[in-house]
């Protein structure tokens, strides 16, 4: 069972140039989420899904976009990047939306923005 | 989602129990408490979570005031590898999302 699993682990774009992050779990988990943390900082939420084909926004989305059209996957797009989306990246997975049950994380996407 | 104060820092010695407090002052009756870590810039790990009662699990417990403002998170014999940054959360679990906001948490250091 690999739980959430995040490609790539680390990258380096220029500014201006489109990038997916990819996040994919196994264990049927209907919410899914990512979070941005940068240097000695919490996590942020970026943008969240209760399932397949409904996404929302969190506190922090200007210049990602998503989508959810399976319930395994949920990529997570720059546009156009800027120095200012330097940061690590983590997906998470929640087995339902309306759960107390915690969320499961993957190990993060480390992303540089030169 | 009630926001949470936890201190910046704290150390313990191994072997011994390390408390992490928090305060949660603003908690409503539906939210949660989760307590997650996270090692050395890994993703989060999940330790713990409770909603009235103190919970036991095999890595930690949680004490919850009865007036439900404030928690701590006991690890009882904290290890070298228990060096790290704890967050606590609180969640509203039975609506739209229940989005998790997480701070900036408590750096714990286990030291020899």
């Amino acid at each position: 069972n690999a739980g959430v699993t995040q490609t790539p682990k680390f990258q380096v774009l220029k500014t201006g140039q489109s990038m997916t992050l990819q996040c994919a779990q196994d264990m049927n988990h209907e919410y899914m989420s990512w979070y941005r943390q940068d240097p000695g900082m919490g996590l942020r939420l970026i943008h969240y899904s209760v399932g397949a084909g409904i996404t929302d926004q969190g506190e922090v989305p200007n210049g990602y976009n998503v989508s959810r059209s399976t319930t395994e996957d949920f990529p997570l797009r720059l546009l156009s990047a800027a120095p200012s989306q330097t940061s690590v990246y983590f997906c998470a997975s929640r087995d339902r939306a309306y759960s107390n049950q915690p969320q499961h994380f993957g190990d993060g996407t480390r992303l540089s923005i030169l | 989602d009630a926001k949470t104060t936890q201190p910046t820092s704290m150390d313990c010695a191994e072997g011994r129990a390390a408390n992490l407090p928090c305060n949660h002052s603003t908690i409503s009756g539906n939210e949660y408490v989760y307590w997650y870590r996270q090692i050395h810039s890994q993703g989060p790990q999940y330790i713990i979570h409770g909603l009235k009662n103190n919970e036991t699990n095999e890595m930690a417990s949680l004490i919850i005031t009865e007036d439900r403002k404030s928690s701590t998170l006991i690890l009882p014999h904290a290890t070298l590898r228990d060096t790290a940054v704890y967050y606590c959360i609180v969640r509203v679990a039975n609506t739209n999302a229940g989005k998790s906001t997480f701070g900036d948490g408590t750096t714990l250091t286990v030291k020899p």
